[in-house]
């Protein structure tokens, strides 16, 4: 149990456009997700709180109008970069809180995203 | 100072050694702790939690947690090749009011590698 998927798992896309990545938790409801940005051989830096039907609560220094983050349903939250740049290439990855186990996160595989 | 400190090694050992993976920390609020092991361009796996002080074996793994020194532990007898990864401790603490848990705080991560 608490598997959480994270789609998709690379993408490349042109500076200037933006890109979607999904996280799903797929066996238990999550009413709060995570998402961390992981630069590499780094730790994890928690970019935002996504919290199902409210707006998200974003880490102090993260661009809230860059980072866009959708909780739309209990096993589902979006992370939408817009306006891509180079910078933003790293690696992303969410994580959910398990409802009767909530200082426990389990966490999807990432998405590596790329900005050319 | 950093809320937790972690060696980010890295750190070699033969197979079959035991290994002894460390944390500190400086917040007395943290009560949850956490082990996740990641595999290079992998989401991080939850390994081990333990709540407040003690220890809890799975396994090979074994957690120990002394809040007194605020100081955490992850030992990982037999080691395998298959346990080469990188190590990340994680910690959090209930919200002022107790009704949730906070968000959760990551160590560097130790870059371990088992050889055969």
């Amino acid at each position: 149990g608490a598997v959480v998927s994270q789609h998709p798992s690379r993408v490349i896309c042109k500076s200037g456009t933006s890109v979607k990545i999904e996280c799903r938790s797929l066996d238990f409801q999550a009413t709060t997700m995570f998402w961390y940005r992981q630069f590499p051989k780094k730790s994890l830096m928690l970019m935002a709180t996504s919290n199902e039907g409210s707006k998200a609560t974003y880490e102090q220094g993260v661009e809230k109008d860059k980072f866009l983050i959708n909780h739309a349903s209990l096993t589902l939250s979006t992370l939408t970069v817009t306006s891509a740049h180079p910078e933003d290439s790293s690696f992303y990855i969410c994580s959910a809180r398990v409802p009767d186990r909530g200082y426990e996160q389990y966490f999807g595989p990432g998405t590596r995203l790329t900005v050319t | 100072q950093k809320e937790v400190e972690q060696d980010p090694g890295p750190l070699s050992v033969p197979e079959g050694a035991i290994v002894s993976l460390n944390c500190t920390y400086s917040n007395s609020a943290f009560q949850y702790f956490m082990w996740y092991r990641q595999y290079s361009r992998k989401g991080p796996e939850l390994l081990m939690y333990t709540y407040s002080s003690g220890n809890k074996e799975d396994g090979r793994f074994t957690a120990q947690v002394d809040k007194s020194s605020k100081y955490i532990s992850l030992f990982i007898r037999d080691s395998q090749p298959s346990d080469s990864a990188t190590y990340l401790c994680a910690m959090s603490a209930r919200n002022a009011g107790g009704t949730s848990y906070g968000k959760l705080t990551f160590g560097q991560g130790t870059i371990l590698t088992v050889h055969p």
